[in-house]
């Protein structure tokens, strides 16, 4: 079955500051890799997703995320967060053998941004 | 860009009665909807896994008779909660997917449930 670990349950950065939140997979075979955002009292918006091709995703608001297979992570990352970042983030795995494809949810990470 | 909808955005209710939550795909036909439940400062867990004109698909632990899920459409899927409990209290998001491939999920702003 598949399962995702980020190990960071929350982070503190510095506005203007460079930002890597840490996500691990386990799945079997090719998984579905997503990144989404949400804010206090709002639902989740997608940041980025990885099914094949480039391993390197561009997503929206800046952020990026590697895939790489041999260390099974899905690293996210900005090279400059501004104070409307603070959120928190969710990395998940979807398992892509139907159109009912399930996802699965990491734990989150807390995101704040220090002035 | 999808959007998806639920209706209401917060609910208080007594123990013991029935709540409805409404999940709209507003410019697309979602095939597939899913409903998750979040519980304060943790991740979103998934409770079922609902098909227009068939029965929900629910996960170990959910307990079906409880949660009562229906998708009487290609853009409408509801949750009910029934018999309420204060144990019950959650935010329960709904989101879809496109179908036939498309595995991005497109989420719901969320319900807010307190029951007293």
């Amino acid at each position: 079955a598949q399962s995702v670990t980020q190990p960071d349950i929350h982070i503190t950065v510095s506005e203007g500051a460079s930002l890597e939140l840490r996500c691990n997979y386990s799945y079997g075979a090719t998984p579905y890799l997503f990144w989404y955002v949400q804010s206090p009292g709002q639902g989740l918006q997608l940041l980025l997703k990885y099914f094949s091709g480039d391993t390197l995703v561009q997503g929206i608001k800046g952020f990026e995320a590697e895939f790489k297979r041999s260390q099974s992570s899905f690293n996210l990352r900005k090279p400059s967060v501004h104070w409307r970042d603070a959120a928190e983030y969710f990395c998940a795995v979807g398992a892509g053998y139907s159109s009912a494809s399930k996802i699965i949810f990491g734990s989150g990470t807390r995101l704040s941004i220090r002035p | 860009g999808a959007v998806v909808s639920q209706h209401p955005s917060w609910v208080i209710c007594k123990s013991g009665t029935s709540v409805k939550i409404e999940c709209r795909s507003l410019d697309f036909q979602a095939t597939t909807m899913f409903w998750y439940r979040q519980f304060p400062k943790q991740s979103l867990m998934l409770m079922a896994t609902s098909n227009e004109g068939s029965k929900a698909t629910y996960e170990q632990g959910v307990e079906k008779d409880k949660f009562l899920i229906n998708h009487a459409s290609l853009t409408l899927s509801t949750l009910t909660v029934t018999s309420a409990h204060p144990e019950d209290s959650s935010f329960y998001i709904c989101s879809a997917n496109f179908g036939l491939g498309e595995e991005t999920q497109y989420f719901g702003p969320g319900t807010r449930l307190l029951v007293l």
